[in-house]
């Protein structure tokens, strides 16, 4: 079944640790996205990609990175995780025509502490 | 550029009654609109899109919208609202200046639905 997954779903991590939320989708989607949403907040594009070798910073400034070497794969890191990166990390993903929907993963609820 | 507003962060209604959440939004060119659910914990599910081919766009679980350029707008509607409703819901906008497909999302409005 075509879907778009994320791992973890939770995860609590002191501070200064390297973490890395995964996204895949079996969608065969080109375009891939990475939102951050804090609760009862609207959601901020910080990432997206076009296809395989393709990033580009979202509308919000964001000290995460992130990689697209496989289509169906788009991982985020944070090299050192603090407290103001707690939040919701949102994976999408979307066919190429322009307007298509945005297809969501389920999230990763992430803690810093 | 695009933009989206949604009125009212949080509607209550009772069960069987109307729902009507808001969404107007700002664009230069003929949009691409989306409304949105999202549930505790979870991702966003789309509940309908509006593309330009016909101004009242019906979606899942009993939701329609209807488009109307002359008021910038793209209400949410359900007859009869159910338990089951109750969730954050998010207009959204597509960006596609540069054939980009970026989605710029209103604040969200949380519906609640008391018996």
């Amino acid at each position: 079944e075509a879907d778009i997954y994320q791992t973890p779903r939770y995860l609590v991590i002191g501070t200064g640790k390297k973490i890395t939320l995964e996204c895949s989708q079996t969608m065969g989607h080109d375009k891939m996205y990475w939102y951050q949403q804090d609760p009862g907040m609207e959601l901020h594009l910080i990432h997206y990609s076009y296809g395989v070798n393709s990033t580009e910073k979202g509308d919000l400034s964001s000290e995460s990175t992130v990689s697209r070497i496989r289509t169906e794969h788009f991982p985020l890191t944070l090299e050192s995780a603090r407290p103001s990166h707690t939040s919701q990390y949102l994976c999408a993903s979307s066919e190429e025509l322009v307007g298509n929907e945005q297809f969501f993963g389920p999230g990763t609820r992430l803690t810093v502490l | 550029a695009q933009s989206v507003t949604q009125l009212g962060s949080h509607v209550s209604v009772s069960e069987g009654a109307l729902v009507l959440l808001r969404c107007n939004y700002s664009s230069s060119v003929p949009p691409y609109l989306f409304w949105y659910v999202q549930y505790p914990n979870q991702g966003l599910q789309l509940l309908l899109k509006y593309t330009s081919a016909a101004t009242l766009v019906k979606g899942i679980n009993g939701f329609e919208a209807e488009f109307k350029k002359s008021e910038t707008s793209f209400h949410l509607t359900k007859p009869s609202a159910h338990m089951s409703d109750a969730a954050e819901y998010f207009c959204a906008v597509s960006d596609t200046a540069g054939g980009y497909n970026k989605l710029i999302f209103g604040a969200g409005t949380r519906l609640a639905v008391h018996p």
